[in-house]
């Protein structure tokens, strides 16, 4: 079955760039989502096909796929984006997969 | 506005079932794939189940294949999941999700509803 894996845990300074990677076998070729999550809340979808970003998100959120990596950068970060972080890939087989979560801190 | 409100949760005996629902509004429900994805309390979000817009179509994940069964009634804006022979490693909070344009990601989620099993 397909994976996707992201890291565990990402640190940014307040008003800095946070990126976040997310790697599966060919990766690139597929399209990759976003979903931010704060504690007791539900998911809220913040990038889908790779770059395209749902009306009400924010422009600092961005996304690119490339190869094996999808990466979700979040441009001048505030203390409200910290949260944790979902990438979501889709396969034929599997076929929507989650990768296990990357906490962003903000410092 | 999306709304999707999930309803039916509950603790529950190991080898039960349970039938969750989830009503929609603020949408042309008869239009959209539909979905479950649950996540064990403090884990990730793993995907359980698919249907499509008029419910001819239908998948589930291999760890709930032959025991869930997702289901929808278009007439009355509701999506359910009826879950039977339940496991301890089923406890988890149950969302449903609507799919995006082309299949491939979820748009508007729930807010959740915890199912317990344990006995």
């Amino acid at each position: 079955s397909y994976e996707v894996t992201q890291p565990p845990s990402v640190s940014v300074s307040s008003g800095q760039t946070a990126s976040i990677t997310c790697s599966g076998d060919k990766l690139g070729e597929r399209f990759a989502s976003w979903y931010q999550q704060k504690p007791g809340q539900s998911p809220v979808l913040v990038i889908y096909q790779d770059t395209k970003r749902p009306s009400g998100i924010p422009e600092r959120f961005s996304g690119s796929n490339s190869g094996n990596t999808a990466t979700l950068t979040i441009s001048g970060t505030q203390a409200l984006d910290e949260a944790d972080y979902y990438c979501q890939a889709w396969d034929s087989s599997t076929p929507y997969v989650f990768g296990a979560g990357t906490k962003v801190t903000v410092l | 506005e999306v709304e999707l409100v999930e309803s039916g949760g509950g603790l529950v005996q190991p080898g039960g079932s349970l039938r969750l629902s989830c009503a929609a509004s603020g949408f042309t429900f008869n239009k959209f794939w539909m979905h479950w994805v649950r996540q064990v309390p403090g884990k990730g979000l793993v995907w359980v189940s698919r249907i499509d817009s008029d419910g001819t179509n239908t998948r589930y994940a291999d760890s709930v294949k032959g025991r869930f069964t997702i289901s929808r009634d278009n007439a009355k804006n509701t999506l359910h999941l009826h879950m039977s022979s339940l496991r301890a490693e089923d406890t988890a909070v149950y969302f449903c999700a609507r799919g995006g344009t082309g299949g491939y990601y979820f748009d508007y989620w729930g807010q959740g509803i915890l199912v317990p099993v344990s006995s």
